[in-house]
C-alpha cells in the first residue's frame, strides 16, 4: 500500500535539476508533496489532484498522472536550500493520506 | 500573527501512563492535521479534522489513541497506556480549507516529542 518513491537518495550541484518519482499500486485521488530538513517539521509543497493536474510552486513543480497512479517532483535549477527529505503522500480517497519512505536530496555548492 | 503552536515540546512518560498532547492551529483555520513521525522514520499520517469532525479515525494506530477538537479550534491527541513503541514526534498542522479546496496550504507546528520509558 505505501507508495514507492525514486531514487532513495539524490545528490547534485547548485544549478543542476532532479525528478523524484512517487508510484502507488492503488488508484489516487490526490497526491501530496513535503520537503523535511533535518531536525525541522515538514514544510508542505503542493497538493495534486484528480484530473492530471500540474503545478508549479517557484523553481519547484510537479504532475500528476492517475492512470498511471503515480505523480513526478520537478526540481529545476536546484539551490542549496533544496537540500532535504522529500515525502510523497498519496489519497486512495478515503481521507487519509500514506506516504512514501522518501527521498534524500543533497544540494552542493 | 502566531503560527501553530503544540505544546509540550517534549513529554518523557513510563509505559502504561496516558498522555494528552495539545494543538493550536492558526486562527480561523478550519482544517487540522495530525502526523506522527518516530525517530530516523518517515511521516505516519494519523487524522485530520475539517471544523470539529473527523471524516476518518481509521489512521490512529490503535484503539488506545483519540483525538478530538472542539470549537473548531485546538485539538488533543490523547495517547492511553503509553508504549514504548509510541515514542515519536507528534506534528500537527493546519490549513484555512481543506485538501483541495482554497486555501490547502498546509502549515506545522514544532512537534513533540514524546518518550515512553
Amino acid at each position: 500500500q505505501q507508495p514507492v518513491q525514486s531514487p532513495q537518495a539524490v545528490i547534485l550541484r547548485e544549478g543542476e535539476d532532479a525528478v523524484i518519482n512517487c508510484s502507488s499500486s492503488k488508484a489516487l485521488y490526490s497526491v501530496h508533496w513535503y520537503r523535511q530538513k533535518h531536525g525541522e517539521a515538514p514544510v508542505f509543497l503542493m497538493i495534486l489532484l484528480k484530473g492530471g493536474e500540474q503545478k508549479g510552486h517557484e523553481k519547484i513543480s510537479a504532475s500528476f498522472n492517475e492512470k498511471k497512479q503515480q505523480s513526478s517532483l520537478y526540481l529545476t535549477a536546484s539551490q542549496l536550500s533544496y537540500s532535504g527529505t522529500y515525502f510523497c503522500g498519496t489519497e486512495p480517497g478515503t481521507d487519509k493520506l500514506i506516504f512514501g519512505t522518501g527521498t534524500r536530496l543533497q544540494v552542493f555548492p | 500573527g502566531a503560527g501553530v503552536s503544540q505544546s509540550p515540546s517534549n513529554k518523557v512518560t513510563e509505559k502504561g501512563k496516558d498522555v494528552e498532547l495539545r494543538c493550536d492551529p492558526i486562527s480561523g483555520h478550519t482544517a487540522l492535521y495530525w502526523y506522527r513521525q518516530s525517530l530516523g522514520q518517515g511521516l505516519e499520517f494519523l487524522i485530520y479534522f475539517q471544523g470539529n469532525s473527523a471524516p476518518d479515525k481509521s489512521g490512529l494506530p490503535s484503539d488506545r489513541f483519540s483525538a478530538e477538537r472542539t470549537g473548531g479550534s485546538v485539538s488533543t491527541l490523547t495517547i492511553q497506556r503509553t508504549q514504548q513503541e509510541d515514542s515519536a514526534v507528534y506534528l500537527c498542522a493546519s490549513s484555512l480549507g481543506v485538501w483541495g479546496a482554497l486555501g490547502e496550504t498546509q502549515y506545522f507546528g514544532p512537534g513533540t516529542r514524546l518518550l515512553v520509558l
